[in-house]
């Protein structure tokens, strides 16, 4: 059983659709991250928040809009996507984002943009 | 430009033998690494590290050796399960959060 939630797990919705993705960790943990999987490629870094401050954002379009409301919680807030942002979305958390933190990850949500 | 590269995307190997999983990377600043498996439908879990001080890290049926003058570590299952298979990323950091993964190998144990 993950520390880390991610919902929903499936996602599917039109180019002129808003929708969130949540993540909730339960592991007392203070940084949060979003990553992007495309098919055949490694997992890339979008965000970073430590302790509820933005420390990362690696050039993502200002299309995704994550949120990090508490140390618990954090959101991906999506609007008028595009077919290529179709991925896998991973959530992970660390104890903060120091050196040595392995990152533990949620299940994912798989997104499909029609 | 990828740091971090996995060359092998499979593996199979019989029950019961090694299991040997190479990675490669390019950044001589990274100085800690990661291994991850990963289940379909599940996200990644963190299975070892090494930081690069060290050359070898056990931890039960699985040790990660790290050649720093390669740039290379590999992590050894000993011996493999049929629950082993699964993808596993290798990842590697720059004295900070930042991880740079590899694009995974698939193993797959046979009875």
């Amino acid at each position: 059983e993950t520390g880390v939630t991610q919902t929903p797990r499936h996602l599917v919705m039109g180019m002129t659709n808003k929708k969130s993705l949540k993540c909730e960790q339960h592991l007392g943990h203070n940084a949060m991250y979003w990553y992007k999987q495309s098919a055949k490629k490694p997992l890339e870094l979008m965000f970073v928040y430590n302790f509820k401050e933005q420390t990362e954002n690696n050039s993502v379009p200002s299309r995704f809009s994550p949120e990090c409301p508490n140390s618990s919680h954090l959101f991906l807030h999506l609007h008028t996507l595009q077919p290529e942002d179709s991925a896998l979305y991973l959530c992970a958390s660390s104890q903060d984002s120091g050196y040595g933190q392995p990152q533990h990850f949620g299940d994912g949500t798989r997104l499909s943009i029609l | 430009d990828q740091q971090v590269k996995q060359n092998s995307p499979s593996l199979s190997v019989q029950e019961g033998r090694i299991s040997i999983l190479n990675c490669d990377y390019t950044n001589s600043m990274f100085d800690y690494f990661l291994w991850y498996k990963k289940y379909p439908a599940e996200g990644p879990t963190f299975l070892i590290s090494i930081s690069s001080i060290k050359d070898k890290n056990e931890d039960g049926r699985f040790t990660v050796f790290l050649n720093k003058s390669a740039k290379h570590l590999s992590l050894h299952i000993v011996p493999s399960q049929p629950g082993d298979s699964a993808v596993y990323f290798c990842a590697a950091s720059a004295n900070d959060y930042k991880l740079s993964f590899g694009a995974g190998t698939t193993v797959t144990v046979r009875a």
